[in-house]
C-alpha cells in the first residue's frame, strides 16, 4: 500500500520568501508529526496532529513556523520569512494512533535550502 | 521527560563481524523503544520495537536489541554485518501514553569489504 508522501521531495527558496510543505500521511492513521534533521542537531520534533487538532506544538522553533491540516489527511507546514538557518529536511510522519508505542512511518522528506 | 544517548557517533566494521550499536535512555515512563534505520537519501525505516513485551527483540535483516532496565541500555546488535547495512542508526524513546519519540544523535555505521 501507499506509504506517507512530501512533496516538494527538493525545496530551493530565497531568504525572507515563505515556503510551504506537503504531507500526505497513510490513508487512516489519526496521529500525524512533522519533524527536522539537521546536521549536528538530529531529529527535532515540531508538531504532532491528532485528527485536524494540534496537541502539541511544543516544538516549533519560533512563530514563523505554523501547521496545518485538514480532513484527518493532509498536513501543510508553512514556514514564513525563512532564515538561512532554516535549512533542512523536513520529515512526516503518521501512525495509526497517537500512542507512544505505535509505529510511526515516515515520508522521505522535504529538503529545504534557504540561500 | 525522556532522553537518548547513542554512544558512538561512527562504528566501522568488516562485513561478517559482528556488529554493536549502543544506546542508554533516562525516561520518566515505562518506555516504547525503537531503533530506525536511516539509509543515505531515504527515508527512516523500523528496525524493531520494544514495548514491556520480552526484552530480547528481534527485528528485520537479522537484526536484535536487548532491553536492559537495570543498565538502562538498548543496544542493537547483529551476528555478521552485510555491506547493504552501511547506514545511519537511530535509537529512539518513546513515553507512555500519548509521546512524541525522542531521537538519539545517531551512529553512522561503516561496512569494509
Amino acid at each position: 500500500g501507499a506509504g506517507v508522501s512530501q512533496s516538494p521531495s527538493n525545496k530551493v527558496t530565497e531568504k525572507g520568501k515563505d515556503v510551504e510543505l506537503r504531507c500526505d500521511p497513510i490513508s487512516g492513521h489519526t496521529a500525524l508529526y512533522w519533524y527536522r534533521q539537521s546536521l549536528g542537531q538530529g531529529l527535532e520534533f515540531l508538531i504532532y496532529f491528532q485528527g485536524n487538532s494540534a496537541p502539541d506544538k511544543s516544538g516549533l522553533p519560533s512563530d514563523r513556523f505554523s501547521a496545518e491540516r485538514t480532513g484527518g489527511s493532509v498536513s501543510t507546514l508553512t514556514i514564513q520569512r525563512t532564515q538561512q538557518e532554516d535549512s533542512a529536511v523536513y520529515l512526516c510522519a503518521s501512525s495509526l494512533v497517537g500512542s507512544g508505542s505505535n509505529e510511526q512511518f515516515f515520508g522521505p522528506g522535504t529538503r529545504l535550502t534557504v540561500l | 521527560a525522556q532522553s537518548v544517548t547513542q554512544l558512538d557517533s561512527h562504528v566501522s566494521v568488516s562485513e561478517g563481524t559482528p556488529v554493536l550499536l549502543r544506546c542508554n535512555y533516562s525516561s520518566s515512563y515505562s518506555p516504547s523503544l525503537f531503533w530506525y534505520v536511516q539509509h543515505p537519501n531515504k527515508g527512516l525505516q523500523l528496525l524493531l520495537k520494544y514495548t514491556s513485551a520480552a526484552t530480547l527483540v528481534k527485528g528485520i535483516n537479522g537484526f536484535e536489541a536487548e532491553f536492559k532496565k537495570s543498565e538502562t541500555s538498548f543496544h542493537l546488535t547483529k551476528p555478521s554485518a552485510h555491506m547493504s547495512d552501511a547506514a545511519e542508526y537511530f535509537c529512539v524513546v518513546s513515553g507512555s501514553g500519548y509521546s512524541t519519540l525522542t531521537f538519539g544523535k545517531g551512529t553512522m555505521l561503516l561496512v569494509s569489504p
